[in-house]
C-alpha cells in the first residue's frame, strides 16, 4: 500500500510556540485531510484540502496542499495546552476509495 | 444521529471466539469506512461501502474478517475465531461520499483478545 511519511514523530514545545509538521507520499494525492486524536477518542477532522497549492485555516491551524500534490503541511500558531494530542494526515489517490494515514505526530505542550 | 456511533466501546473476548462490532453512521452519509488502529500506530484501512455498490474489501487482513452494511446505514464488522493479534481499536467513519470528501470518525471499539 501507499506509504505516508509524517514528521516529526513527536514534538515537545513550550506554550505559545508555533508548530509545524508535514506529510509526504510517493504518489500524487487529490485530497489531504488533517486530524487530531486524543486518548480514547476517534480522530477529529481539523482541515480538508482538495486542490494543489490550497491554503486553508481553522482558527490557529493552517494547512497547505503541496504544489507537487505529494505533500501537505500543518501549522499551529501560538500553541496552548489543549493542543496536546496526536495529529494525523490522511491522503487519497485520484483513483481508489481508501484514505491512507500517516503514523502521526505526537504533540506535547509544556505550560 | 449527530455523529458516528460505535458499539460496544470496549470488548474483551477469549481467543477463538467470534465478535461483532457495530457502527451507526451519520444520517444521510452514503459512504462508510472501517479502519483498525493498533497501539501507537496509524490507521489501517479495512473495508469501504458506498451506496449500493459492491464494497471495497481490499484491506481485510484475512478471511476471518467480514463486514455488512444493511439498508445503506448500519454496518457490522465481524471477526471470527479471534486471535491475539486482532487486539486493536476498530474505528468506523462515514462521509457524504461527495467529490470533496470529509471522513467523520466514531470513538471506536477497543477490542482485547485474551
Amino acid at each position: 500500500g501507499q506509504q505516508l511519511n509524517q514528521s516529526p514523530q513527536s514534538m515537545f514545545i513550550q506554550e505559545g510556540e508555533d508548530v509545524s509538521m508535514n506529510c509526504t507520499s510517493s504518489s500524487i494525492f487529490n485530497t489531504w485531510l488533517w486530524y487530531k486524536q486524543e486518548p480514547g477518542e476517534g480522530p477529529v477532522l481539523l482541515i480538508a484540502l482538495y486542490k494543489a497549492g490550497e491554503l486553508t485555516s481553522n482558527g490557529r491551524l493552517t494547512a497547505q496542499f503541496g504544489i507537487t500534490r505529494k505533500d501537505s503541511f500543518l501549522n499551529i500558531s501560538a500553541s496552548i495546552p489543549s493542543d496536546v494530542g496526536i495529529y494525523f494526515c490522511a491522503g487519497r489517490l485520484p483513483t481508489g476509495n481508501q484514505f491512507y494515514f500517516g503514523t502521526g505526530t505526537s504533540l506535547t505542550v509544556i505550560p | 444521529g449527530a455523529g458516528v456511533s460505535q458499539s460496544p466501546s470496549n470488548k474483551v473476548t477469549e481467543k477463538g471466539k467470534d465478535v461483532e462490532l457495530r457502527c451507526d453512521p451519520i444520517s444521510g452519509h452514503t459512504a462508510l469506512y472501517w479502519y483498525r488502529q493498533s497501539l501507537g500506530q496509524g490507521l489501517e484501512f479495512l473495508i469501504y461501502f458506498q451506496g449500493n455498490s459492491a464494497p471495497d474489501k481490499s484491506g481485510l487482513p484475512s478471511d476471518r474478517f467480514s463486514a455488512e452494511r444493511t439498508g445503506g446505514s448500519v454496518s457490522t464488522l465481524t471477526i471470527q475465531r479471534t486471535q491475539q493479534e486482532d487486539s486493536a481499536v476498530y474505528l468506523c467513519a462515514s462521509s457524504l461520499g461527495a467529490r470533496n470528501e470529509k471522513l467523520f470518525f466514531g470513538s471506536g471499539t477497543q477490542l482485547s483478545v485474551l
